[in-house]
């Protein structure tokens, strides 16, 4: 399969916990961008990073990206019921127009 | 709402019969998408057009399908002799360059679900 894989598959946590999902993907990569998607809204992008960044935040979300483990991870912090979706991952390489994205992660926030 | 539209939402059909799914993107985003995905796996590339350029089509496209866009606004996408495993949520996604980075945010339709009976 082509595409990149994330763990865990699945993650219950309770509201206000952190929730920390993982991403792994197979080629090198120009960016890596994080999607969420539910019934209600569908695929949203959430946050970008490029191969040269090692760290991003954007409110409640945090990123990191480590090239050499070609892998990233998003950190959701102080979790909400409404982020209860599943997360996936999306790389872009050079020389394609491709995103290659993940198998993603369940999230359910509990109330 | 100016977001990216798919007709129709939902389709149904039977084993053997063609199929065709339009997609009307954010205006003036001159980058097209079409995705497939499955229960419980992430979209998977299909093909990609700017303007009405195809650039790139998946191994995983077999010679049943086939995408157009004609005036590089609205898409189509037509699968012919429909199989069981066609079933799945087809997506489509728009995106726009933005100055002086590489990297373009897709803006995701609400899918076109696909059942072959």
């Amino acid at each position: 399969s082509q595409q990149g894989e994330e763990d865990p598959q699945a993650l219950s946590i309770q509201e206000g916990e952190n929730a920390t999902m993982n991403c792994s993907y197979k080629t090198s990569i120009n960016n890596l961008q994080w999607y969420r998607q539910n019934s209600g809204r569908g695929l949203v992008h959430l946050i970008l990073i490029r191969s040269n960044e090692r760290e991003k935040h954007s409110g409640r979300l945090r990123v990191t990206l480590d090239t050499s483990k070609k892998s990233s991870s998003l950190l959701i912090t102080a979790s909400r019921a409404a982020d209860t979706a599943s997360y996936f991952c999306a790389s872009t390489s050079s020389g394609t127009y491709k995103y290659i994205f993940g198998t993603g992660t369940r999230l359910k926030v509990l109330a | 709402d100016t977001g990216v539209s798919q007709d129709p939402r939902h389709k149904i059909t039977k084993r053997g019969q063609n199929v065709t799914f339009r997609c009307d993107p954010i205006s003036e985003h001159n980058r097209l998408y079409w995705y497939r995905q499955t229960l419980g796996q992430g979209p998977e590339f299909l093909t990609y057009f700017q303007n009405e350029a195809q650039l790139e089509k998946s191994r995983l496209l077999s010679d049943r399908f086939s995408a157009e866009r004609p005036k590089g606004s609205f898409s189509t996408l037509e699968i012919q002799r429909t199989e069981q495993g066609d079933s799945a949520m087809y997506l489509c996604a728009s995106s726009s360059p933005v100055m002086g980075q590489d990297f373009w945010e897709q803006y995701f339709g609400p899918g076109t679900r696909l059942t072959v009976t």
